[in-house]
């Protein structure tokens, strides 16, 4: 079945990296994604990985992917106040239509 | 990426009474979908909407409660049937295109009073 899991806080100090983790059961999974939602705001996608790929980089962000162990990461380097958010990782799986399905999502508290 | 406009942003209502969400999207897209955000909690997936058929419900969601109109490829509705207090939440259209980005619209924050 699909599952998607993570931890449900991280606090770090405005200027550390931030390492996001999530871990998935669905080994068909094709794409994994990661979305930030700010208070009161919609999801915004930050980025997503292909599942044949081991890691994808943008700017800040670095997305590692370790398949053998159904393992994700979000890396935020240089971590600012406005990186506090919830973050959520989600996979689609075929099993599921190719819908979403979401993991509990990460809040993530940066400190100045 | 598309462009969602959902509405309405939000809206309190009687229990007892239903609202119907609009979702319309800038561009045609391959699939639509409705989600669930309560509050605190992740996006929980409602239903697939179909264009032209009934749409696909995952289990736990009911036709009867939540009818899903799909009638083109760049809008669908929502409706949230006989509504009671545990069915506020966000509601939220989600889209997927031809290069797998996965777009949502702002949500429709839903209070039932």
């Amino acid at each position: 079945g699909e599952d998607v899991e993570q931890s449900l806080f991280l606090s770090v100090r405005e200027g550390d990296s931030s390492v996001i983790n999530c871990t998935y059961t669905d080994s068909s999974s094709t794409y994994l994604y990661w979305y930030k939602q700010e208070p009161g705001a919609g999801l915004q996608l930050l980025t997503y990985i292909f599942s044949n790929m081991d890691m994808k980089q943008d700017q800040r962000l670095t997305v590692l992917l370790n398949k053998k162990d159904k393992h994700l990461s979000l890396r935020i380097a240089d971590t600012q106040t406005g990186d506090s958010a919830i973050y959520f990782c989600a996979e689609r799986s075929d099993q599921a239509g190719t819908a979403l399905i979401f993991g509990k999502g990460t809040t993530l508290s940066v400190s100045s | 990426s598309a462009v969602i406009s959902q509405k309405p942003s939000r809206d309190i209502c009687q229990r007892g009474t239903s609202l119907t969400i609009q979702c319309q999207v800038d561009s045609q897209v391959t699939m639509m979908f409705w989600y669930r955000q309560q509050p605190g909690q992740s996006l929980t997936l409602i239903a697939t909407a179909n264009q032209g058929s009934e749409a696909t419900y995952e289990s736990g969601f009911v036709i009867d409660k939540f009818p899903i109109s799909r009638p083109n490829l760049t809008f669908s509705t929502l409706t949230v049937s006989n509504m009671s207090p545990e069915d506020s939440s966000i509601y939220l259209c989600s889209v997927v295109g031809r290069t797998y980005g996965y777009t949502f619209g702002s949500g429709t924050r839903l209070t039932v009073v």
